[in-house]
């Protein structure tokens, strides 16, 4: 059974980064791409990046090119998203999301984690 | 950057109506299309794959078709627990990017 557990909800200030991990079961992790999306309160969703499970090879979004790193763990079949230098238009759902390799659907997708950015 | 243009933004529909949502790329993209059905407070569920592919354990009555540029998503009758919002998105090439959203609401 394919399960994606995120980790729980982060209040951050302006300028702090935070790290949201992703971890996954019932599928092989390396054979995967892991996506990160964000959906801020009524937007629409919002890709940020992915990181290809077995290689490592990371795809950024130009909107978030050199603030975010998406890194992983294959040991504990784990993705991380670590988004620096907070602003409140950051405050929003981050979603990891698994797709199949690259140019492929999102067919897996976590629970969300809410971030919020405030003073 | 690719543009996935939604409409309508919204709709009200009773239930066992049929329901048809449009959505447009700003290029073509082959069939590099997906549909997701999002309810309040939940992750987006992907209902559609590859434009006209439904999802394992996905119902019937949900069909998608197009290529190109232009997409539908139908609900062929209406059920009260597809009352959410739909979006669209492409994943052809970077960066992925989502339609506005359709929510369906109760007449």
């Amino acid at each position: 059974q394919v399960q994606v557990v995120q980790s729980g909800a982060e209040v951050k200030k302006p300028g702090a980064s935070v790290k949201v991990s992703c971890k996954t079961s019932g599928f092989t992790f390396t054979s995967y791409v892991m996506h990160w999306v964000r959906q801020a309160p009524g937007q629409r969703l919002e890709w940020m990046g992915w990181i290809n499970g077995g290689k490592g090879h990371t795809k950024y979004s130009q909107k978030f090119q050199g603030r975010v790193t998406i890194t992983r763990d294959t040991f504990a079949n784990t993705a991380y998203m670590e988004l620096s230098s907070l602003r409140s238009e950051d405050t929003a759902v981050y979603y990891c999301a698994c797709s199949f390799g690259d140019w492929s659907p999102l067919d897996y997708w976590g629970q969300g984690t809410l971030v919020a950015v405030s003073s | 950057e690719i543009q996935m243009t939604q409409f309508p933004p919204s709709l009200s529909a009773s239930v066992g109506d049929r329901v048809i949502i449009t959505c447009r790329a700003s290029q073509g993209i082959s069939n590099y299309l997906a549909w997701f059905q999002q309810q309040p407070g939940k992750a987006p569920k992907s209902l559609i794959y590859a434009a006209s592919n439904l999802q394992s354990g996905v119902p019937s009555r949900f069909s998608g078709s197009g290529s190109g540029t232009d997409f539908t998503l139908t609900i062929s009758s209406l059920q009260p627990e597809d009352f959410a919002t739909y979006y669209c998105q492409h994943y052809f090439g970077h960066p992925i990017t989502f339609g506005g959203g359709t929510k369906v609401e109760i007449k």
